[in-house]
């Protein structure tokens, strides 16, 4: 069965500091894979996706990057944070073998303070 | 106009009742339809599938009426554990277009 998990879980980070959240999928080849964004009490922001290996597309401009050196790897990096990056991170997932359904890892909670 | 809007509630209902979210989405070409339950502070996950002629799971029952372009969920016998927030999440084609609302949240209360 397929699987995805991301970390750190949680994180406290000083303004301009740098970020790296990971996140890998198992049991799955060629997925798609997805970084959100839910500040708190709002929606799910889609900041990237990427449909193969060195494959990013962005949705919104930001201070954030991503990049997928391996077929079922997803990093999402900042060089230097600002507070209104805090929120939750999700690492999600689709693939053929799926349909269209979105699965998502189990989230990183990060405060830039 | 947003692309997919809910009503964001709260619904605090008692528990044994019933409860009906409605989600509205704009774009008429959509293809997929999903229902996905997030507990505070944990990730989304899948509730059910939306299908055209409709579908029931246990207590959950989910619609689509193309025609009005919303989808539905209907919780039978409201349980405490059923105390989440409520996601609907329409796919209109391509990689990066999966659109979530922003979720109704349910309180069940004894």
């Amino acid at each position: 069965s397929q699987t995805i998990h991301q970390w750190p879980a949680t994180l406290v980070q000083p303004v301009g500091s740098p970020l790296s959240l990971e996140c890998t999928v198992e049991g799955t080849s060629n997925p798609n894979l997805y970084w959100y964004r839910q500040a708190a009490g709002r929606g799910l922001q889609l900041l990237f996706y990427s449909v193969g290996i060195g494959q990013i597309s962005s949705e919104v401009p930001q201070n954030l990057s991503a990049s997928r050196p391996q077929d079922r790897q997803f990093i999402l990096s900042s060089k230097k944070l600002l507070l209104s990056d805090s929120g939750f991170y999700l690492c999600a997932w689709t693939a053929v073998s799926s349909g269209n359904t979105i699965y998502f890892g189990e989230g990183s909670w990060l405060t830039v303070v | 106009r947003k692309e997919v809007e809910q009503d964001p509630g709260p619904f605090n209902v008692p528990e044994g009742a019933t409860v009906a979210f409605n989600c509205t989405y704009s774009n008429s070409a959509s293809q997929s339809f999903f229902w996905y339950r997030q507990d505070c502070r944990k990730e989304p996950k899948l509730l059910m599938s939306v299908y055209s002629s409709g579908n029931e799971d246990g207590r959950f029952t989910a619609q689509l009426n193309r025609a009005s372009q919303y989808i539905s969920l209907l919780i039978r016998d409201s349980k405490l554990s059923d105390s989440a927030t409520y996601l609907c999440v329409v796919h209109t084609g391509g990689y990066n277009k999966l659109i979530f609302g922003a979720g109704t949240r349910l309180a069940v209360h004894p």
